[in-house]
C-alpha cells in the first residue's frame, strides 16, 4: 500500500507561471517531509523540507505547504524556470525509536513551457 | 568536498549472477542508505546503514544485502539476480540518517539479461 502518493505524473507550466507540485499521504506518524529534485542520468538533489509541527516553508522560489488534516502537502515554485524542468520527488519521515523509515512517492515529472 | 561516489556507474549482468556496488559517502558523513529506481515504482528504500550497522531496512528479500566499512564506504550486493532487478541502484549519505536531508550518488544502472 503506498503511503505517499504523488497522483499527477506530468505536469506542464510556462515559464514564469507558479508550478504547484502535490503529495498525499496517509501515514499520521511522518514527523517530517521532505522534497527532491532529480535530473535525468543524476541522483536527486534535496530541495526543502518541512516538519510536522509547521504548516509553511519557504526558501526562495520554493515554498513548501502541509495540511495536517488532509495529510496533504505542496510545493510551489515561483517563478518557474526552464531549469526546473526535472523530477520531483515527496519524501516521508517515520521516526521509531530514533531510527528512521523514509518513504518516497514515485515522482512528478515537471515540464516547464517556454 | 567531493560528492558521493558510485561505482560501477554501468553493469550488465546475466540472471543467476551477482553483483557488488559501491558507494563512497561525503566525508563525515556516517550515514548510507540504498535505494532501487525503477520506472512504475519510483524510489524504493532498501536499507541504511550508519556507523557500520544496518539501522533501517525495507521490504526487500534476502538477495539484497548490504554492509559498511570502518571508513563509511559502503557495498551493496545482490545474489541470484532477476530480471526484475533491472533498475537504477542510488546510494545516499547524510549526517544524521535517512530521515534527513541526504545526499545522492548518480546511481548505478543493472541491467540483467
Amino acid at each position: 500500500d503506498q503511503q505517499v502518493k504523488q497522483n499527477s505524473p506530468s505536469l506542464s507550466v510556462q515559464e514564469g507561471r507558479i508550478s504547484i507540485l502535490n503529495c498525499d499521504y496517509t501515514n499520521s506518524m511522518f514527523d517530517y517531509f521532505l522534497w527532491y529534485k532529480k535530473y535525468p542520468a543524476e541522483g536527486p538533489t534535496f530541495l526543502i523540507s518541512i516538519s510536522s509541527i509547521k504548516d509553511k516553508n519557504e526558501d526562495g522560489r520554493f515554498t513548501v505547504f502541509l495540511n495536517k488534516s488532509a495529510k496533504h502537502l505542496s510545493l510551489h515554485i515561483v517563478p518557474s524556470q526552464p531549469g526546473d524542468s526535472a523530477v520531483y520527488f515527496c519524501a516521508a519521515r517515520e521516526r521509531k525509536n530514533r531510527d528512521d523509515k523514509i518513504i518516497f512517492g514515485k515522482g512528478t515529472r515537471l515540464h516547464i513551457l517556454p | 568536498k567531493a560528492g558521493v561516489t558510485q561505482t560501477p556507474r554501468y553493469l550488465i549482468k546475466t540472471r543467476g549472477q551477482q553483483v557488488t556496488l559501491s558507494c563512497s559517502p561525503i566525508s563525515g558523513h556516517r550515514s548510507v542508505s540504498w535505494y532501487q529506481q525503477t520506472p512504475g515504482q519510483g524510489l524504493q528504500f532498501l536499507f541504511e546503514y550508519f556507523s557500520e550497522t544496518q539501522r533501517n531496512k525495507g521490504n526487500f528479500p534476502g538477495r539484497f544485502s548490504g554492509r559498511q566499512f570502518s571508513n563509511s564506504r559502503s557495498e551493496m550486493n545482490v545474489s541470484t539476480l532477476e530480471l526484475g532487478d533491472s533498475a537504477l541502484y542510488l546510494c545516499a549519505s547524510s549526517l544524521a540518517g535517512a530521515g534527513a536531508e541526504q545526499y545522492f550518488g548518480p546511481g548505478t544502472r543493472l541491467t540483467v539479461t
